[in-house]
């Protein structure tokens, strides 16, 4: 079975302090990862995934096989980063049909 | 930018009833979804639908949930006989692939039943 645990459900920081978003998973196969973010009033989007290595508003993810880990992190957290964030797996391997795994979620507020 | 759109937003229902939650994907994706986060707790996968079967589903998605692309816009969840347990967020999905792409999510339906 696959699962994703996100151990904090609050974080708090203020503002250019930095920011990890810790992130762990259990799957046997290969498994594909992504955070996705919700802002307040807004629907759940895709902040990044790491087959793409790419940093987005600042963040990157890196994908720890040996940890099974994919933390979220920003060097100096911003106001507007403030929201919920969820780490999701997909099967990556073999059929796929796209089954999102999510996390509990971390809500981040950033203090001025 | 085209977005995935769900009606309506808020629904009341009372136990027992028949639900039908719409959503509209993006138009040039092949596959959908529906997830549900009941309050407080983490998004859950519902089901996949890709050429208009279903590809996967949960466990929660019994025989009372059903789905279907009536057209070629549309896509809709079924709840048969509603319980209060099914009172939930309940988000539609779309994505060109079924594998490794962006999934585009709606708002949600916000079920209520009472």
């Amino acid at each position: 079975a696959q699962r994703v645990t996100q151990p904090e459900k609050l974080l708090s920081v203020f503002k250019g302090a930095p920011v990890e978003l810790k992130c762990n998973y259990s799957y046997s196969g290969s498994p594909e990862l992504f955070w996705y973010v919700q802002y307040s009033r807004q629907r759940l989007q895709l902040l990044l995934r790491h087959i793409s290595r790419e940093s987005i508003k600042g963040f990157t993810a890196d994908l720890n096989k040996g940890e099974t880990s994919f933390h979220l992190k920003k060097p100096f957290a911003q106001e507007e980063d403030s929201a919920m964030y969820y780490c999701a797996l997909i099967n990556a391997g073999g059929t796929s049909y796209g089954k999102l795994t999510f996390g509990q979620g971390t809500i981040l507020t950033v203090h001025p | 930018e085209p977005e995935v759109t769900q009606t309506p937003s808020h629904q009341v229902t009372q136990m027992g009833q028949e639900v039908i939650l719409r959503c509209v994907p993006i138009s040039n994706h092949l596959y959908f979804y529906w997830y549900r986060q009941i309050l407080g707790q983490k998004v859950e996968f519902l089901v996949s639908f890709y050429n208009n079967e279903i590809s996967e589903k949960s466990e929660i998605f019994d025989d009372q949930f059903s789905v279907e692309r009536p057209d070629g816009s549309n896509f809709t969840l079924k709840i048969r006989s509603t319980k209060l347990e099914d009172s939930a967020m309940y988000f539609c999905a779309s994505s060109f692939s079924g594998s490794v792409y962006e999934q585009y999510f709606g708002p949600g339906t916000r079920l209520t039943v009472t």
